[in-house]
């Protein structure tokens, strides 16, 4: 079965880090795009950041450049999602997602920023 | 707000048409691909309609897509309960240089 698998999410403090694994299951993740997209509860889509097929292209959204990473390791069949400096604002789930359009998604995971 | 606008709620009776509008820019939908994706109640989103018209896999002919200019949307025809959801557009921004979302449509069925 092919699917994406979320982990890493949690509790963290204002200004603390977090790292969100993607594991791909049932097909091989580095021939497409993965991207990473979250959702606030109640609210709507919000993308994050994608990554290419050898992790030479990396696009962010603009509020979360120079805090947040995308990277993958193909031979992991994983992407992930380094999350510095983490603010209240971006507490979500955060789901990833695979191919161009993003034709599959991963169950997401709670990310959750407080103090 | 939402780089790219749609209505927030939609309605229809079972078996009825309705159209899910989505509308951006020149740099977003005015130049690239638009993709639609459903998120039913509790769960992931799911790819529903990829480049403007075409379904995945397992998607029914019911659902439609088209775009014209720096506007596209969605189709639902034949309605039913279980297309009851919210959908988002979205579409790459060569400007941003990031895809947007649309700010999301709940569809009701009455």
């Amino acid at each position: 079965e092919v699917q994406l698998v979320e982990s890493g999410g949690g509790l963290v403090q204002p200004g603390g880090s977090l790292r969100l694994s993607c594991t791909a299951f049932g097909f091989t993740s580095s021939s497409y795009w993965m991207t990473w997209v979250r959702q606030v509860p109640g609210k709507g889509l919000d993308w994050v950041a994608n990554i290419n097929q050898d992790g030479t292209e990396r696009y962010y959204v603009d509020s979360v450049k120079g805090r947040f990473t995308i990277s993958r390791d193909n031979a992991k069949n994983s992407v992930y999602l380094q999350m510095n400096n983490l603010r209240v604002e971006d507490t979500a789930v955060y789901y990833c997602a695979s191919g161009d359009a993003s034709d599959t998604w991963g169950q997401g995971t709670m990310v959750t920023v407080s103090s | 707000q939402s780089v790219l606008t749609q209505p927030p709620s939609a309605s229809g009776t079972p078996g009825q048409r309705v159209t899910i509008s989505c509308s951006g820019s020149s740099s977003n939908i005015g130049s690239h691909h638009v993709n639609w994706y459903q998120q039913l109640p509790g769960t992931a989103p799911k790819l529903l309609m990829y480049s403007n018209n075409l379904r995945p896999s397992g998607v029914p002919d019911r659902f439609s897509g088209s775009k014209s200019g720096t506007s596209a949307s969605l189709a639902i025809s034949g309605l039913q309960s279980e297309d009851e959801a919210d959908y988002y557009c979205a579409a790459w921004d060569g400007s941003l240089n990031n895809w947007v979302f649309g700010g999301g449509t709940k569809l009701t069925v009455l």
